[in-house]
């Protein structure tokens, strides 16, 4: 079974530009969750979906925003990027919501210059 | 902010030593988690450990709880070279409703010289 990927595996913006990250979770998986990664503040909960809805969001501003489709795939949407949200983006996925183990994607690296 | 706090922040060991690291935790919890890791790739689940166990083992790997002291702790017996990594322990916060959302520790990176 092919596991969680991520694409792009790596980007470069400037800054005031706007990404999106996408999110394939492993076949039969439901629910989705996005964390940020950096070395300052280390792993932080971004948000997670399950049956297309967002069911719980981290403590990040508004320019932050993602959503699931229907197979259940997910996109994260960062708008006016600042250097700060530069980052190893990660996605997770798991059987449904409330279920424990989740299956990490290779991550996306954003680079703000 | 982050909920686990992980000691030591390094550690650097021979191949067939054995690794411990600890991981402390601020609230309760439902379960805690171990994940490994490498070189800024995605996350690797080791371990899963529920509030009222005390101990697990999966193969190289031993699992310690103590919720008194909102601790735990992995050790990994006979390190190889492919066991460095940085490890991080995730709580679930204990939040009253279903959730998926995990509470990551700041990591421990492990260094096995071969």
């Amino acid at each position: 079974k092919a596991g969680v990927t991520q694409t792009p595996r790596y980007l470069i913006k400037t800054r005031g530009q706007q990404v999106t990250l996408s999110c394939s979770p492993i076949s039969g998986h439901r629910s989705v969750s996005w964390y940020q990664q950096t070395p300052g503040q280390g792993l932080q909960f971004l948000f997670e979906y399950f049956s297309e809805t967002q069911r719980n969001k981290g403590n990040f501003p508004g320019r932050f925003s993602g959503r699931q489709f229907s197979n259940s795939r997910s996109e994260m949407n960062v708008s006016t990027l600042e250097l700060g949200d530069s980052a190893l983006y990660l996605c997770a996925s798991s059987l449904a919501w409330g279920q424990e183990t989740q299956y990490f994607g290779p991550g996306t690296r954003l680079l703000v210059l | 902010s982050q909920q686990g706090e992980e000691d030591p922040q390094a550690l650097s060991i021979q191949e067939g030593e054995n690794a411990t690291m600890n991981c402390s935790y601020k609230t309760s919890i439902n379960n805690l988690q171990w994940y490994r890791q490498n070189s800024g790739r995605g996350l690797v689940h080791l371990i899963l450990i529920r509030s009222n166990e005390r101990e697990k083992h999966s193969g190289r790997l031993r699992v310690t709880l103590d919720t008194s002291k909102k601790s735990s702790s992995l050790l990994i017996t006979a390190s190889r070279a492919a066991d460095t990594a940085s490890y991080f322990c995730a709580t679930d916060g204990n939040y009253g409703g279903a959730t998926n959302k995990l509470i990551f520790g700041t990591g421990t990176l492990l260094a096995v010289q071969p």
